[in-house]
């Protein structure tokens, strides 16, 4: 399996917190993703980043938000969660270089907004 | 934009049976990639086989292979010998060379596994 790891795994809060799902991985993979993937559907691409201090929004809108300080970790911060928010959020990095270099996906958080 | 449709909801095989998953897709460029991931229930997705759409020929690994035909912007999955393990979500995926790898996934097709 891949090192690459998010918490929590599962996690179910109120209307209006603040929220957010860490993701580390061990590889040394310059590159980072954040997918969204509704119960059933297909992923989405939230945000993404190359490196350290980079970071782009993805091809699906979010209102969540992330980082990139160090190599190994790539937090998403929902600063107000509503329920249109929950889904399942999907974590994943890959080498740098080409784009057929293999993306690894960690096991992904569950959110439900109530 | 790059599409990527997968027409079939749910597929269904018997063990040591061959099933054939389909993919389709959409797009202008000539370089790209297509990749299919396989997504057990609770469980990471782990990429399953790539192809390079430079490459006429089509990808294999193990018991799983690829019908690639460019122009018709088909990638079926083939699935030979197939184990319970198998059983999952799978998804068909693109990703145009100049993205860094930026993935579009279909809609996935869920494979059941009988005996």
């Amino acid at each position: 399996e891949a090192d690459i790891y998010q918490t929590p795994r599962y996690l179910v809060i109120g209307t209006g917190k603040k929220i957010t799902l860490e993701c580390s991985q061990t590889m040394g993979h310059d590159k980072m993703y954040w997918y969204q993937q509704d119960p059933g559907m297909e992923l989405h691409l939230i945000h993404y980043s190359y490196g350290v201090n980079s970071t782009e929004k993805g091809d699906l809108s979010s209102e969540s938000t992330v980082s990139r300080i160090r190599t190994e970790h790539f937090p998403l911060t929902l600063e107000s969660a509503r329920p249109s928010h929950t889904s399942q959020y999907l974590c994943a990095s890959s080498a740098a270089g080409g784009t057929g270099n293999t993306i690894y996906f960690g096991e992904g958080s569950w959110l439900t907004v109530v | 934009a790059q599409t990527v449709t997968q027409s079939q909801p749910e597929m269904s095989v018997q063990e040591a049976e061959t099933v054939t998953l389909s993919c389709t897709y959409d797009t202008s460029e000539s370089d790209y990639y297509l990749f299919w991931y396989k997504q057990p229930p609770s469980r990471q997705m782990i990429l399953v086989i790539r192809q390079e759409a430079y490459k006429q020929q089509n990808a294999t690994e193990n018991r799983f292979s690829v019908n690639f035909q460019k122009a018709a912007k088909s990638f079926s999955l083939k699935i030979s010998d197939s184990q319970l393990g198998d059983a999952a979500m799978y998804f068909c995926a693109y990703a145009y060379s100049g993205t860094a790898s930026k993935l579009t996934f279909g809609t996935g097709t869920r494979l059941q596994v009988t005996l």
